[in-house]
């Protein structure tokens, strides 16, 4: 079965400072998704970036990259210029293709500080 | 293009009781999925319909089903409900997983058992 983990619980930036966050995941598939939703207070899941496990290329969408160790079964997500916005729950989802079932992690509650 | 739809939004019922969830997906979305998050589970995978037929299913018990609409429209049930029942009830579309397509998020229905 696969498993999502994210190991830190909670974390707080500066405004427009650069703040990484974890995700590790366990799977016996080659070809799967990886994805990094963020939910502010009003709880909608928002996509934030995707990640193809076929593509070496690392993904980015504008302040949002991803760093993608598929050797080692890493998906963390780096954002720069933080921004008050940016205050949400932040979860690290996998998912096969073929269905729906994502996998998620526990979350990351990052808070962006003035 | 509207987004996912979910309803109602808030709702409170009593122990024993059952209710049903609508969701209406992105226009064109004919896979529909449900995710139950609560405090103590995290996001859990609850079913999958394609094309009005239940693909994938979680590990709930049987009290927990859904059906599907020509239209795409879903809805899920909960009969007998318990206080664990409790939670976010997250609704999600997608054009087809089976390509990876991305997948989109209601704002969920908050069910509270008393």
């Amino acid at each position: 079965a696969q498993t999502v983990t994210q190991s830190q619980p909670e974390m707080s930036v500066q405004e427009a400072e650069t703040v990484t966050l974890s995700c590790t995941y366990d799977t016996s598939e080659n070809n799967y998704y990886l994805f990094w939703y963020k939910q502010p207070p009003s709880r909608q899941m928002i996509l934030v970036i995707r990640q193809e496990a076929y593509k070496q290329q690392n993904a980015t969408e504008n302040r949002f990259s991803v760093n993608f160790q598929k050797a080692a079964k890493s998906f963390s997500l780096k954002i720069s210029d933080s921004q008050l916005g940016d205050t949400a729950m932040y979860f690290c989802a996998f998912m096969k293709p073929g269905n729906n079932d994502m996998r998620f992690g526990a979350g990351t509650r990052l808070t962006v500080k003035p | 293009k509207a987004g996912v739809t979910q309803t109602p939004r808030y709702l409170i019922k009593t122990r024993g009781q059952q209710v049903t969830l609508s969701c209406s997906p992105i226009s064109g979305h004919r896979s529909v999925s449900w995710y139950q998050q609560t405090p103590g589970q995290g996001l859990q995978f609850l079913f999958e319909y394609f094309s009005e037929t239940q693909r994938n299913k979680g590990n709930f018990p049987g009290r927990f089903s859904g059906r599907q609409f020509s239209n795409s429209r879903s809805e899920m049930n909960v009969s007998t409900l318990e206080l664990g029942d409790s939670a976010l009830y997250l609704c999600a579309s997608s054009l087809n997983p089976s390509l990876g397509n991305t997948i989109y998020f209601g704002e969920g229905s908050w069910l509270t058992v008393v």
